[in-house]
């Protein structure tokens, strides 16, 4: 299958970590990204990793994949206002022609509190 | 980095008309281009796929003779809405990749068109 499953909602105050999750169900992905939707805008994309790799930093941003279970989360260190927004995990896979073909969650809203 | 220009960015028309929505590739050659819809507080739903020169690939329930893709040159996808009516009323957005699988693959997005019909 290609779902992917996002929770909807997370709120947290500013200068706390947050954590979004995410669970994917195709064992042959072969990336998985973060993107962030601002309102009215396209999408962003954060960061992403190989599907052979565990985690991945970037500065403040923080991505672990754990394969076994299909789970990938994506934390923010000191989160900010301005970090509010709808984030996106997605995952692509190598089919033939289906090359770059990505599967989105419905995305979480991330509100943060000043 | 890659940049993927949309344009425009929102578009209001009438009932019954053509409305078409522009994807550029402005500092690399896109041999493939997507195509997504979204509607509010939903996820992005893949329309359709383009290779330049030939014939867009489209899914399962997405109607080609509405939603029209063009693809001629390595830098520009063209989706073109016709005869557009209100249901018709979301946010489209292009992406663009290089078709070739790195280590570095990823796709790089438009900034999306909300089309409202009337």
């Amino acid at each position: 299958g290609e779902d992917v499953e996002q929770s909807l909602f997370l709120s947290v105050r500013e200068g706390d970590s947050s954590v979004i999750n995410c669970t994917y169900t195709d064992s042959s992905s072969t990336y998985l990204y973060w993107y962030k939707q601002e309102p009215g805008a396209g999408l962003q994309l954060l960061t992403y990793i190989f599907s052979n790799m565990d985690m991945k930093q970037d500065q403040r941003l923080t991505v672990l994949l754990n394969k076994k279970d299909k789970h990938l989360s994506l934390r923010i260190a000191d989160t900010q206002t301005g970090d509010s927004a709808i984030y996106f995990c997605a995952e692509s896979m190598v089919r033939g022609s289906t090359l770059g073909r990505l599967y989105f969650g419905r995305g979480t809203q991330l509100t943060v509190w000043p | 980095g890659a940049v993927v220009s949309q344009h425009p960015s929102r578009v209001i028309c009438k009932s019954g008309t053509s409305v078409k929505i522009e994807c550029r590739s402005l500092d690399f050659q896109a041999t493939t281009m997507f195509w997504y819809r979204q509607f509010p507080k939903q996820s992005l739903m893949l329309m359709a796929t383009s290779n330049e020169g030939s014939k867009a690939t489209y899914e399962q329930g997405v109607e080609k003779d509405k939603f029209l893709i063009n693809h001629a040159s390595l830098t520009l996808s063209t989706l073109t809405v016709t005869s557009a009516h209100p249901e018709d009323s979301s946010f489209y957005i292009c992406s663009a990749g290089t078709g070739v699988l790195t280590t570095d693959e990823k796709l790089f997005f438009g900034s999306g068109t909300q089309l409202s019909v009337l």
